[in-house]
């Protein structure tokens, strides 16, 4: 399967612990973009990167969040000290950046993080 | 403010049925639009992309119609079946700049038999 991949499908945690997500894009693309998601919302876009830069950042990504890209494949997205508000669907995707905005977003199935 | 408002945000119909998904936008300056069609529990599969000077474009059963005058789009599903309830999200994305879509909140669509 050649298309993106998120690790783990679901992950279940206790408030105040840290939780790292894992995503792995599809292997030509060089954009990749998180993304969080609550029941009955679209996704709301967290941070992308451009190779292994990191270009955008959503005012959603408090300082307990961190994002890398460190070899411009994989992304981890980290968050420290977790809150219930933290609960909800984390979204991976990736794109091939050809320079205008037609690029179709690839997703992944997603992290679903719940907070205890 | 780039905006994009989807409606209704439930819908319930019979197998077989019609029916007709609306999303309004804001996004300006505009440069295409996206029906994504999300199952539950799974990421956003892309249905159609439409650009500025696209009015309609039909991928299987689904048709999807622009009025850029307007700021409005359609899905149309045909003949609904049991595998199309999902959520059905419109994203529009504007050109120029970093190029990150904007994302509707989606309809709910259930089909019954």
């Amino acid at each position: 399967d050649t298309g993106v991949s998120q690790d783990p499908r679901h992950k279940i945690t206790k408030r105040g612990q840290n939780v790292t997500f894992r995503c792995d894009p599809i292997s030509e693309h060089n954009r990749l973009y998180w993304y969080r998601q609550t029941l009955g919302q679209g996704p709301e876009f967290l941070t992308y990167f451009q190779n292994e830069a990191q270009l955008e950042k959503s005012r959603l990504l408090s300082d307990r969040f961190s994002a890398e890209r460190p070899k411009g494949s994989f992304s981890t997205l980290e968050i420290q000290r977790t809150e219930q508000g933290d609960s909800a669907m984390y979204l991976c995707a990736s794109s091939l950046d050809r320079g205008t905005p037609y690029n179709e977003q690839f997703f992944g199935p997603g992290t679903r993080l719940t907070v205890l | 403010k780039n905006q994009v408002e989807q409606s209704p945000q439930s819908l319930i119909i019979l197998e077989g049925k019609n029916c007709t998904l609306q999303c309004n936008y804001t996004v300006s300056p505009f440069s295409n639009l996206r029906w994504y069609k999300q199952d539950t529990g799974r990421g956003p599969v892309s249905l159609t992309i439409m650009t500025f000077s696209e009015n309609t474009k039909s991928n299987g059963r689904y048709t999807a119609t622009l009025d850029a005058d307007t700021k409005q789009s359609s899905l149309h599903i045909t003949a609904s079946q049991l595998s199309d309830s999902a959520s059905y999200i419109c994203v529009v994305s504007a050109s120029g700049g970093s190029y990150i879509p904007t994302f509707g909140r989606g309809t709910s669509l259930i089909v019954h038999p």
